[in-house]
């Protein structure tokens, strides 16, 4: 699955609850990223890790949360202040001195 | 920041014809420009790069110009196929030693008719 796995592929949320979507890599790589794809918005930038035991918010990260205890994991968690979590999430990885990303085959998120 | 345009946000083409995606950007430190397709249900993927020292690169059917001076470059897909059907996304970026973070366009959903 290219290294990188995502998962569930498909996650139902009910309104005013948290959701973790789990991405791991076996790539060896150091930098991890999470990504928001909406139809015609692109690829919006959440959260990034550069090395473990640290990250930066990225350009929409209010409502959302991560950690990266292991080189290999970076969690997302979509807390019950993202107004409008409905949407397609992407996680990348990369190594450092490389350019490029390798994605993740994407977590559909649905609030019911 | 850095902002990104593509254009067209829909391309329609016969099978057989040539597709240009245009892109350009507004931080004239960028330095690298990646192109990635997404087929339906499918993760992005990179095509193609090219990097500000170059002005064009060619594998196979796909090439990628850049202009530096004039802050665009495009993407041309030769002899389309229905299976270049997809969305296409250009990316500007900066930096290296891990601070490469990319700017994404908003994408071109590329349909070629058989």
């Amino acid at each position: 699955d290219g290294g990188i796995t995502q998962s569930p592929k498909y996650l139902f949320r009910k309104e005013g609850q948290n959701v973790t979507l789990s991405c791991e890599q076996n790539l060896n790589h150091d930098a991890m990223y999470w990504y928001r794809q909406d139809p015609g918005q692109g690829l919006r930038l959440i959260y990034y890790s550069q090395i473990v035991n640290d990250f930066q918010k990225g350009d929409i990260a209010e409502g959302y949360s991560v950690s990266r205890e292991k080189k290999e994991s970076f969690p997302l968690t979509v807390t019950s202040a993202q107004k409008n979590p409905t949407a397609f999430y992407l996680c990348a990885s990369s190594i450092e001195s490389a350019l490029g990303y390798t994605f993740g085959s994407g977590t559909r998120l649905t609030v019911v | 920041g850095e902002n990104v345009e593509q254009h067209p946000s829909t391309l329609s083409v016969q099978e057989g014809d040539s597709a240009v995606i245009k892109c350009t950007y507004s931080d004239s430190a960028s330095n690298y420009f990646p192109w990635y397709k997404q087929e339906l249900g499918k993760r992005p993927q990179l095509i193609i790069d090219i990097r500000s020292n170059v002005g064009e690169k060619k594998d196979q059917r796909i090439a990628v110009t850049l202009n530096k001076t004039a802050k665009h470059f495009s993407l041309h897909i030769t002899e389309t196929q229905p299976e270049d059907s997809a969305v296409y996304f250009c990316a500007a970026s900066k930096g290296s030693g891990g601070s490469y973070i990319p700017t994404f366009g908003r994408g071109t959903s590329l349909i070629v008719h058989p």
